[in-house]
Protein backbone atom coordinates (compact mmCIF):
# COMPACT_ATOMS: atom_id res chain seq x y z
CA UNK A 1 0.00 0.00 0.00
CA UNK A 2 0.87 3.52 -0.03
CA UNK A 3 3.10 5.03 2.56
CA UNK A 4 5.14 8.25 3.29
CA UNK A 5 8.39 8.01 5.82
CA UNK A 6 9.52 11.28 7.28
CA UNK A 7 12.50 11.98 8.91
CA UNK A 8 12.78 11.36 13.23
CA UNK A 9 12.33 13.85 15.05
CA UNK A 10 12.61 16.15 17.05
CA UNK A 11 14.55 18.65 15.33
CA UNK A 12 15.74 21.19 17.37
CA UNK A 13 17.16 24.40 15.39
CA UNK A 14 18.46 27.93 16.26
CA UNK A 15 16.81 31.11 14.87
CA UNK A 16 17.59 31.64 11.42
CA UNK A 17 19.05 28.38 10.60
CA UNK A 18 18.15 26.53 7.50
CA UNK A 19 15.60 24.11 7.82
CA UNK A 20 15.30 20.55 5.77
CA UNK A 21 12.92 17.83 7.06
CA UNK A 22 13.14 14.75 4.26
CA UNK A 23 10.00 12.84 3.14
CA UNK A 24 9.99 10.22 1.31
CA UNK A 25 6.88 8.22 -0.42
CA UNK A 26 5.62 5.19 -1.84
CA UNK A 27 2.84 4.77 -3.89
CA UNK A 28 1.07 3.56 -6.58
CA UNK A 29 0.53 6.02 -9.75
CA UNK A 30 1.32 9.63 -9.12
CA UNK A 31 -0.52 10.78 -5.96
CA UNK A 32 -0.12 14.78 -5.02
CA UNK A 33 1.93 15.47 -2.01
CA UNK A 34 1.19 17.72 0.25
CA UNK A 35 3.04 19.40 4.00
CA UNK A 36 0.60 19.93 6.67
CA UNK A 37 1.10 21.92 9.45
CA UNK A 38 0.21 21.34 13.52
CA UNK A 39 0.33 23.99 16.39
CA UNK A 40 -0.15 23.14 19.72
CA UNK A 41 -3.85 22.68 20.53
CA UNK A 42 -4.64 23.31 16.62
CA UNK A 43 -5.89 20.92 13.83
CA UNK A 44 -3.67 20.55 10.59
CA UNK A 45 -3.14 23.35 8.63
CA UNK A 46 -2.26 23.22 4.79
CA UNK A 47 1.34 24.69 4.32
CA UNK A 48 1.95 23.59 0.71
CA UNK A 49 1.08 21.18 -2.17
CA UNK A 50 2.20 19.70 -5.09
CA UNK A 51 0.26 17.68 -7.81
CA UNK A 52 2.72 16.37 -10.50
CA UNK A 53 6.47 15.39 -11.09
CA UNK A 54 8.79 18.37 -10.38
CA UNK A 55 6.27 20.92 -9.15
CA UNK A 56 7.58 23.07 -6.53
CA UNK A 57 5.21 23.98 -3.87
CA UNK A 58 6.18 27.43 -1.48
CA UNK A 59 4.40 29.09 1.03
CA UNK A 60 5.32 31.53 3.80
CA UNK A 61 9.16 30.41 3.24
CA UNK A 62 8.74 27.09 3.01
CA UNK A 63 9.45 25.14 -0.24
CA UNK A 64 9.22 21.61 -1.29
CA UNK A 65 9.81 19.95 -4.78
CA UNK A 66 8.17 16.61 -6.17
CA UNK A 67 10.82 14.43 -6.95
CA UNK A 68 9.58 11.59 -8.70
CA UNK A 69 12.75 9.87 -9.28
CA UNK A 70 13.82 9.96 -5.68
CA UNK A 71 10.07 9.75 -4.67
CA UNK A 72 10.85 12.41 -2.24
CA UNK A 73 9.22 15.73 -1.07
CA UNK A 74 11.60 17.13 1.49
CA UNK A 75 10.21 20.65 2.87
CA UNK A 76 12.90 23.52 3.29
CA UNK A 77 13.38 26.59 4.84
CA UNK A 78 16.35 29.18 4.27
CA UNK A 79 15.81 31.06 7.78
CA UNK A 80 13.61 29.75 10.70
CA UNK A 81 11.52 31.69 13.09
CA UNK A 82 10.47 31.14 16.88
CA UNK A 83 7.01 30.62 15.17
CA UNK A 84 7.95 28.31 13.18
CA UNK A 85 8.02 26.00 15.66
CA UNK A 86 5.13 23.06 15.51
CA UNK A 87 4.60 19.13 14.14
CA UNK A 88 4.83 19.23 10.07
CA UNK A 89 3.32 16.08 8.14
CA UNK A 90 4.14 14.99 5.05
CA UNK A 91 1.49 13.51 3.54
CA UNK A 92 -0.09 11.78 0.13
CA UNK A 93 -3.64 11.92 -1.24
CA UNK A 94 -4.14 8.86 -3.22
CA UNK A 95 -5.06 9.18 -6.33
CA UNK A 96 -8.19 10.52 -8.77
CA UNK A 97 -10.47 11.87 -6.62
CA UNK A 98 -10.32 10.33 -3.68
CA UNK A 99 -10.28 12.66 -0.73
CA UNK A 100 -8.05 9.90 1.62
CA UNK A 101 -4.69 11.54 3.00
CA UNK A 102 -1.86 9.13 4.00
CA UNK A 103 0.27 10.70 6.47
CA UNK A 104 3.97 10.33 7.68
CA UNK A 105 4.86 10.11 11.12
CA UNK A 106 5.15 13.59 12.06
CA UNK A 107 8.48 15.64 12.83
CA UNK A 108 8.15 18.27 15.67
CA UNK A 109 10.25 20.98 15.30
CA UNK A 110 11.24 23.87 18.38
CA UNK A 111 13.11 26.56 17.28
CA UNK A 112 15.38 28.36 20.16
CA UNK A 113 15.69 32.22 20.45
CA UNK B 1 -15.89 32.42 7.03
CA UNK B 2 -16.37 30.43 10.07
CA UNK B 3 -13.54 27.20 10.32
CA UNK B 4 -14.73 23.73 10.58
CA UNK B 5 -16.32 23.02 14.19
CA UNK B 6 -16.00 19.94 16.20
CA UNK B 7 -17.83 19.35 19.48
CA UNK B 8 -17.52 18.17 22.21
CA UNK B 9 -13.34 19.22 22.46
CA UNK B 10 -12.44 16.89 24.81
CA UNK B 11 -14.50 13.50 26.34
CA UNK B 12 -13.95 10.94 28.94
CA UNK B 13 -15.18 7.56 28.46
CA UNK B 14 -14.89 4.50 30.53
CA UNK B 15 -14.32 1.14 28.34
CA UNK B 16 -17.41 -0.09 26.78
CA UNK B 17 -19.50 2.88 26.01
CA UNK B 18 -19.88 4.53 23.33
CA UNK B 19 -19.31 7.83 21.81
CA UNK B 20 -20.63 10.18 19.15
CA UNK B 21 -18.47 13.02 18.09
CA UNK B 22 -20.08 15.98 15.70
CA UNK B 23 -17.90 17.79 12.75
CA UNK B 24 -19.57 20.78 11.51
CA UNK B 25 -18.12 21.55 7.82
CA UNK B 26 -16.96 25.17 6.52
CA UNK B 27 -20.19 26.67 4.65
CA UNK B 28 -20.73 25.07 1.37
CA UNK B 29 -18.30 22.26 1.64
CA UNK B 30 -19.94 18.75 0.71
CA UNK B 31 -17.11 16.62 1.64
CA UNK B 32 -16.32 15.54 5.08
CA UNK B 33 -13.29 13.16 6.60
CA UNK B 34 -12.42 11.79 9.57
CA UNK B 35 -8.73 10.20 11.08
CA UNK B 36 -7.71 9.13 13.83
CA UNK B 37 -4.30 10.72 15.54
CA UNK B 38 -2.86 9.04 17.96
CA UNK B 39 1.49 8.87 19.37
CA UNK B 40 1.48 5.64 18.79
CA UNK B 41 0.08 4.98 14.98
CA UNK B 42 0.51 8.97 14.20
CA UNK B 43 -2.94 9.86 11.61
CA UNK B 44 -5.20 7.35 10.28
CA UNK B 45 -7.78 7.64 7.27
CA UNK B 46 -11.32 6.88 9.46
CA UNK B 47 -14.23 7.62 6.33
CA UNK B 48 -14.98 9.67 3.85
CA UNK B 49 -18.70 11.24 3.08
CA UNK B 50 -20.25 13.12 0.35
CA UNK B 51 -23.74 13.61 -0.25
CA UNK B 52 -24.52 11.99 2.64
CA UNK B 53 -22.68 8.80 1.50
CA UNK B 54 -19.76 7.17 2.60
CA UNK B 55 -16.91 7.02 -0.46
CA UNK B 56 -13.90 6.15 0.95
CA UNK B 57 -13.15 3.83 4.60
CA UNK B 58 -9.59 3.24 6.21
CA UNK B 59 -8.79 0.13 8.03
CA UNK B 60 -10.87 0.02 11.22
CA UNK B 61 -13.14 -1.90 13.16
CA UNK B 62 -17.15 -1.94 12.69
CA UNK B 63 -17.17 -0.16 16.35
CA UNK B 64 -16.49 2.80 13.97
CA UNK B 65 -19.16 4.11 12.25
CA UNK B 66 -20.14 7.55 10.42
CA UNK B 67 -22.80 9.45 8.74
CA UNK B 68 -23.36 13.00 6.93
CA UNK B 69 -26.89 14.61 6.97
CA UNK B 70 -28.05 16.59 4.59
CA UNK B 71 -26.61 19.98 5.84
CA UNK B 72 -23.57 18.11 5.49
CA UNK B 73 -22.39 17.65 8.86
CA UNK B 74 -21.26 14.64 9.94
CA UNK B 75 -20.98 12.17 12.93
CA UNK B 76 -18.70 9.47 13.88
CA UNK B 77 -19.82 6.75 16.46
CA UNK B 78 -17.80 4.30 18.31
CA UNK B 79 -19.18 1.53 20.23
CA UNK B 80 -17.72 -0.43 22.77
CA UNK B 81 -14.75 1.76 23.43
CA UNK B 82 -11.46 0.47 24.06
CA UNK B 83 -8.62 2.30 26.05
CA UNK B 84 -6.91 1.79 22.70
CA UNK B 85 -9.37 4.36 21.10
CA UNK B 86 -7.93 7.02 22.88
CA UNK B 87 -7.05 9.58 20.50
CA UNK B 88 -7.75 13.20 18.80
CA UNK B 89 -10.17 12.36 16.57
CA UNK B 90 -9.82 14.89 13.59
CA UNK B 91 -12.13 16.33 10.99
CA UNK B 92 -11.77 18.29 7.54
CA UNK B 93 -14.04 19.26 5.00
CA UNK B 94 -13.53 20.05 1.64
CA UNK B 95 -15.53 21.88 -1.45
CA UNK B 96 -16.44 17.96 -2.69
CA UNK B 97 -13.73 15.07 -2.82
CA UNK B 98 -10.87 15.18 -5.65
CA UNK B 99 -7.11 16.49 -4.93
CA UNK B 100 -7.82 19.80 -5.97
CA UNK B 101 -9.96 20.37 -3.34
CA UNK B 102 -8.19 21.83 -0.32
CA UNK B 103 -8.81 19.86 3.03
CA UNK B 104 -9.65 21.98 5.84
CA UNK B 105 -9.39 20.65 9.43
CA UNK B 106 -10.74 21.13 12.57
CA UNK B 107 -8.86 21.14 15.92
CA UNK B 108 -9.99 17.91 16.85
CA UNK B 109 -12.11 15.96 19.53
CA UNK B 110 -9.53 14.54 22.58
CA UNK B 111 -11.08 11.58 23.31
CA UNK B 112 -10.15 9.55 26.52
CA UNK B 113 -11.18 6.23 27.77
CA UNK B 114 -10.48 4.40 30.99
Amino acid sequence: GNSVTQMEGPVTLSEEAFLTINCTYTATGYPSLFWYVQYPGEGLQLLLKATKADDKGSNKGFEATYRKETTSFHLEKGSVQVSDSAVYFCALSEVMGAQKLVFGQGTRLTINP
Amino acid sequence: KAGVTQTPRYLIKTRGQQVTLSCSPISGHRSVSWYQQTPGQGLQFLFEYFSETQRNKGNFPGRFSGRQFSNSRSEMNVSTLELGDSALYLCASSLAPGINNEQFFGPGTRLTVL
